[in-house]
């Protein structure tokens, strides 16, 4: 079964800094990688993914992630962080085969302080 | 926008009591969803849907029961709601299982739950 790791429970940055949310999978095959976000009071939008190809994913909103098969890592980050990024977000994993359903990390909270 | 629409957006309700959670997409998509949201535990799945009366069972499903008997409405009821199941709702789309998907999800903008 895929599982998804989000290790940080928060992260704390300053506006104009980098950032960097950090998402570890499981699975047993190749796998699809989602990020969404999800600001207060909202449904969860979907920033990017992966699928093949290119290591390095750009999506929404300047954010970029990056797939590491050998550590299983797909980290979320963004070059210069604004306070408008502050919000939840959610790493998701799933097989790239057939249908198979997506499971979510449990979430970081990342807090832009101006 | 993935138009999807789901009612009611809050209800507070007592032990006991059914409770009906409606999703409507407008976009006729095949698969749907419903995920229940707490702290701690991200977003865990409820029940999906691949098609018209095609309904399985996800990793929490234990006390809910969904229903679909057109495209674009997928019900989530709560026989007898406890407070356990106090919780945010979301619906979500996929357009999982035609060739070139890939299986990224669209949410609705939850239904948050209070059970007394």
């Amino acid at each position: 079964a895929q599982s998804v790791a989000q290790p940080e429970d928060q992260v704390n940055v300053a506006e104009g800094n980098p950032l960097t949310v950090k998402c570890t999978y499981s699975v047993s095959g190749n796998p699809y990688l989602f990020w969404y976000v999800q600001y207060p009071n909202r449904g969860l939008q979907f920033l990017l993914k992966y699928i093949t190809g290119d290591n390095l994913v750009k999506g929404s909103y300047g954010f970029e992630a990056e797939f590491n098969k050998s550590q299983t890592s797909f980290h979320l980050k963004k070059p210069s962080a604004l306070v408008s990024d502050s919000a939840l977000y959610f790493c998701a994993v799933r097989l790239n085969t057939g249908f198979q359903k997506l499971v979510f990390g449990t979430g970081t909270r990342l807090l832009v302080s101006p | 926008d993935a138009g999807i629409t789901q009612s009611p957006r809050h209800k507070v309700t007592e032990t006991g009591t059914p409770v009906t959670l409606r999703c409507h997409q407008t976009e006729n998509h095949r698969y749907m969803y419903w995920y229940r949201q707490d702290p701690g535990h991200g977003l865990r799945l409820i029940h999906y849907s691949y098609g018209v009366k095609d309904t399985d069972k996800g990793e929490v499903s234990d006390g809910y029961s969904v229903s679909r008997s057109k495209t674009e409405d997928f019900l989530l009821t709560l026989e007898s709601a406890t407070s356990s199941q106090t919780s945010v709702y979301f619906c979500a789309i996929s357009y999982t299982g035609t060739s070139g998907s890939n299986g990224e999800l669209f949410f609705g903008e939850g239904s948050r739950l209070t059970v007394l």
